[in-house]
């Protein structure tokens, strides 16, 4: 079964930093190009990064570039996010979510979640 | 980057038709996929490219684009697509995707 399972989500303080991840199985994780896309409580969806099959090209939101990293591990299959400087406004479900169908590029496997609340 | 509008709510008769849009000058260079998204789950990807439907979503659900909007139409709805839908592109530079502020469809 294609499957993406986030981990790593939890209560941080603003300033503090979290590390998610997205195991991936079912599919050849290394060939395919992925993303994190956020949703805030009660919100719409909103894409925070993405990373080439070989990590070699890597994009981000303006709202987390420069605070965020995207990497991937392909021999654990394996996405990775680090948040460094948490704001209350990056309080969200964070979901790995994986690009296909070439040029007509679709989010069409996703992960069930990982809540992240940044508080005092 | 661009940005994507969507009407923020839509209902529709049970078996009836409803259309939802996307707008943004991306549209006019990049297909959008949409996404069907229930309370509390995941996404769901339910149209990609110009017209194409992944396996396993009805045939119900079909895209079509014109210009600068692009449009998700649900023929026959069911109870069962009663969800928020969003749609999603890239952007100007064609680096970065972006969500649609979606919709959230009723059915009645």
């Amino acid at each position: 079964e294609v499957q993406l399972v986030e981990s790593g989500g939890g209560l941080v303080q603003p300033g503090g930093s979290l590390r998610l991840s997205c195991a991936a199985s079912g599919f050849t994780f290394s060939s395919y190009e992925m993303n994190w896309v956020r949703q805030a409580p009660g919100k719409g969806l909103e894409w925070v990064s993405y990373i080439s099959s070989s990590g070699s090209t890597i994009y981000y939101a303006d709202s987390v570039k420069g605070r965020f990293t995207i990497s991937r591990d392909n021999a654990k299959n394996s996405l990775y996010l680090q948040m460094n400087s948490l704001r209350a406004e990056d309080t969200a479900v964070y979901y790995c979510a994986r690009d296909d169908y070439g040029e007509d590029d679709a989010f069409d496997i996703w992960g069930q979640g990982t809540m992240v609340t940044v508080s005092s | 980057s661009s940005e994507l509008t969507q009407d923020p709510a839509v209902s529709v008769a049970l078996g009836q038709t409803v259309r939802i849009t996307c707008q943004g000058d991306s549209l006019r260079s990049y297909y959008a996929s949409w996404y069907q998204q229930k309370p509390g789950q995941a996404p769901v990807l339910v149209i990609y490219g110009k017209n194409n439907r992944p396996s396993g979503i009805p045939d119900r659900f079909s895209g079509s684009s014109s210009g600068n909007t692009a449009s998700l139409t649900i023929t026959g709805a069911q109870a069962e697509d009663e969800a928020d839908y969003y749609c999603n592109s890239r952007d100007s530079s064609g680096n970065h995707r972006v969500f649609g502020t979606g919709t959230k469809v009723t059915v009645l």
